[in-house]
């Protein structure tokens, strides 16, 4: 069965430092990628997307994702995080022909 | 454009009232779809549809029903609510065409408990 794993559930990092939020996922077809933002009370939005072509994935606000085939995953990142920064992200994943999954969150903690 | 509007934002149900939470969409998206999220257990698709007229179950259906009589809005109706309904709603909504896949846009929310 395909899923998705964000391997770290919480992730403190202090303010203008870099962070990684990992996501593995296991499919045995070809995926499309997804990160999604939520912040404190809202609903989710589009961070990035890979669906074809360049494995680097620029998205809003600073952040980035590289799709690794070969490890099957979708890496998160941003060289240097502000307070507002502070929110859950998830990634998804939609094996082809297939309905999204989503994997259970990261709750990135922003310190001062 | 509204995007994706939920109503209400926040309601409190006894066990066994019933209700209907509220979707709408003015982006024209043939998909919708409507998730749970219960903290630390991310989103779980209660129902989806692909079109006015069509509906399928998702992970967790029991205990919900749907309905798409328009390409604008996806109702979610609750019968004889329980306790283990307390959640957060989200109504979400994708534009697919083929083999196309477009991102979800998500609505903001609506937060249910049953006491």
């Amino acid at each position: 069965a395909q899923s998705v794993t964000q391997l770290d559930s919480q992730v403190p990092v202090f303010e203008e430092a870099p962070v990684e939020l990992r996501c593995n996922y296991s499919s045995s077809v070809s995926v499309y990628l997804f990160w999604y933002v939520q912040y404190p009370n809202q609903g989710l939005q589009l961070l990035l997307k890979y669906l074809s072509g360049s494995t680097l994935v620029k998205g809003i606000n600073g952040f980035e994702a590289e799709f690794n085939k070969s490890q099957t995953s979708f890496h998160l990142r941003k060289p240097s995080v502000h307070i507002s920064d502070t929110a859950e992200y998830f990634c998804a994943v939609i094996p082809r022909g297939d309905k999204i999954i989503f994997g259970k969150g990261t709750r990135l903690h922003i310190l001062p | 454009n509204a995007g994706v509007t939920q109503t209400p934002k926040f309601r409190i149900l006894k066990i066994g009232q019933s209700m209907t939470l509220q979707c709408a969409q003015d982006m024209n998206h043939n998909y919708m779809y409507w998730y749970r999220q219960d903290p630390g257990m991310g989103l779980k698709l209660i129902y989806y549809s692909v079109g006015a007229g069509i509906t399928d179950k998702g992970e967790v259906p029991n205990g919900y029903n749907v309905s798409r009589s328009t390409t604008e809005d996806f109702p979610l109706r609750l019968e004889l609510a329980a306790p283990s309904q307390t959640s957060v709603y989200f109504c979400a909504s994708s534009y697919r065409a083929g083999g196309s896949y477009n991102e979800q846009f998500f609505g903001p929310g609506t937060r249910l408990t049953v006491l």
